[in-house]
């Protein structure tokens, strides 16, 4: 079967970094995905892990480690726009290419 | 710009009654997918094509079906909606099926039944 665990809520000051985990048990691993998903709107694609190590992307950077089954999204320079759900998925092997998704992890960033 | 456009962003529909939820890309994306999304739970995948391959998640019900008439549309059918059915239906494309290729969402048709 295929698992994600996220923690479901966070809590970060404005300026700081804030590190969200995401572990999962898979078969059929092709990659790990990060989106941020805004209170009544769409995922929005962050960024992608296919190989161990860290991705940066400005303020965002995902790291990856697949032995371990394991990732997170950094977020440094906190700013209140990033107050948003962050959902971590996994994409498999031979089923469409399908993404399947955590649960969330509803981030707050106070001032 | 290039993009995935759901409509309407809206939908409420009677108990039972047909109801069909759109979604067109400029993006040219070879799959398609429908994700339904409850109120602070993971979005679902219910179905995705593949070109014109028609794909169905196991656990979908037969209430819900899709069609893809062109590479730019596809369609959502719920047949018989029920109170459970209320949710946020979200589409989404990739341009190829490998790691490298993220999905890209609509904006979502968000659905009440009464």
């Amino acid at each position: 079967g295929q698992n994600i665990d996220q923690p479901t809520e966070m809590t970060a000051t404005e300026g700081a970094i804030v590190q969200i985990n995401c572990t999962y048990q898979t078969s059929g691993f092709n990659g790990l995905f990060w989106y941020q998903q805004h209170a009544g709107e769409a995922p929005t694609f962050l960024s992608y892990n296919v190989l161990d190590g860290l991705e940066e992307k400005g303020r965002f950077s995902s790291f990856l480690s697949r032995s371990k089954g394991y990732s997170y999204l950094l977020l440094k320079e906190l700013q209140m726009k990033d107050s948003a759900s962050y959902l971590c998925a996994v994409r498999v092997y031979n089923q469409g290419g399908k993404l399947i998704f955590g649960q969330g992890t509803e981030l707050s960033v106070k001032p | 710009d290039a993009m995935v456009i759901q409509n309407p962003r809206y939908q409420v529909t009677q108990f039972g009654k047909p109801v069909t939820l759109s979604c067109s890309q400029t993006l040219n994306h070879n799959v398609m997918y429908w994700y339904q999304q409850k109120s602070s739970q993971a979005p679902k995948l219910l179905f995705h094509y593949y070109d014109k391959d028609f794909n169905n998640e196991a656990d979908t019900p037969d209430n819900f079906q899709s069609r893809r008439p062109n590479t730019s549309f596809c369609f959502l059918d719920i047949r018989s909606p029920g109170l459970g059915d209320a949710a946020m239906y979200l589409c989404a494309t990739s341009r190829l099926v490998g790691a490298n290729s993220p999905l890209h969402f609509g904006n979502g048709t968000r659905l009440t039944v009464t």
